[in-house]
């Protein structure tokens, strides 16, 4: 099967620090993954698509300067959290794209769970 | 734009009852359509899928089929047991040429199984 693993699966920080979540795709290549926030009880919010080689592609409303993503190679993809603040407290979960022939399918990570005080 | 709509839960059912979740969508184009399990502090993951009309997905006994004349695509299992008490989302993709198809979720079911 197709495996997505998260680093750290989760953290606690101080206000004003910054967190870099790690996801990875452990079998198999990605040229895109996307980054989630799930609120308690509710679905997943779309942030952002991570291209290999290229600049990531925010949703309206998802500030890049604040939510820094890096995707340096087909197998990782990078979310930094910076100058975190209380309400950046949330469920990050990241996805792969894996692509057999023209099917496409999302591969989710266990998610991180950040807590900033 | 694309949308799916799941019926609100929390669904609680007795262990070995009949499950139905439904969800509809609406979409541009032909979608592919899935359904992701979200068990307590993890993440999602791949139930089933369908990626054309009257394809049935299926898994640990979980079924859906893709039914484009009524745009659905509920999710059923024979007999529950308290283990598949989770979360449920319902997704659908549309292929994109040249970009990545972005996954639209459901809001999601809560299945309570007791014993």
């Amino acid at each position: 099967g197709a495996v997505v693993s998260q680093h750290p699966s989760r953290v606690i920080c101080k206000s004003g620090t910054s967190v870099k979540i790690e996801c990875r795709s452990l079998d198999f290549q990605a040229t895109t993954m996307f980054w989630y926030r799930q609120f308690p009880k509710q679905s997943l919010m779309l942030m952002a698509t991570s291209n290999e080689g290229s600049k990531a592609t925010y949703e309206q409303g998802v500030e890049k300067d604040k939510f820094l993503i890096n995707h340096a190679s087909l197998t990782l993809s990078t979310l930094t959290v910076t100058s975190a603040h209380p309400e950046d407290s949330s469920f990050y979960i990241c996805s792969a794209m894996r692509l057999a022939g023209v099917q496409e399918t999302q591969y989710f990570g266990p998610g991180t769970r950040l807590l900033v005080l | 734009g694309d949308s799916v709509t799941q019926m609100e839960g929390p669904v609680t059912l007795s262990e070995e009852a009949f499950l139905t979740i439904n969800c509809t969508y609406t979409a541009t184009g032909y979608p592919s359509l899935f359904w992701y399990v979200q068990y307590p502090g993890e993440g999602l993951q791949l139930l089933l899928k369908a990626t054309k009309a009257d394809d049935k997905g299926s898994n640990k006994g979980f079924e859906a089929t893709y039914r484009k004349e009524t745009t659905s695509f509920h999710l059923e299992k024979g007999s529950v047991q308290v283990s598949d008490s989770a979360v449920y989302f319902c997704a659908l993709s549309v292929l994109n040429t040249g970009t990545a198809s972005k996954l639209t979720f459901g809001t999601g079911t809560r299945l309570q199984v007791t014993l």
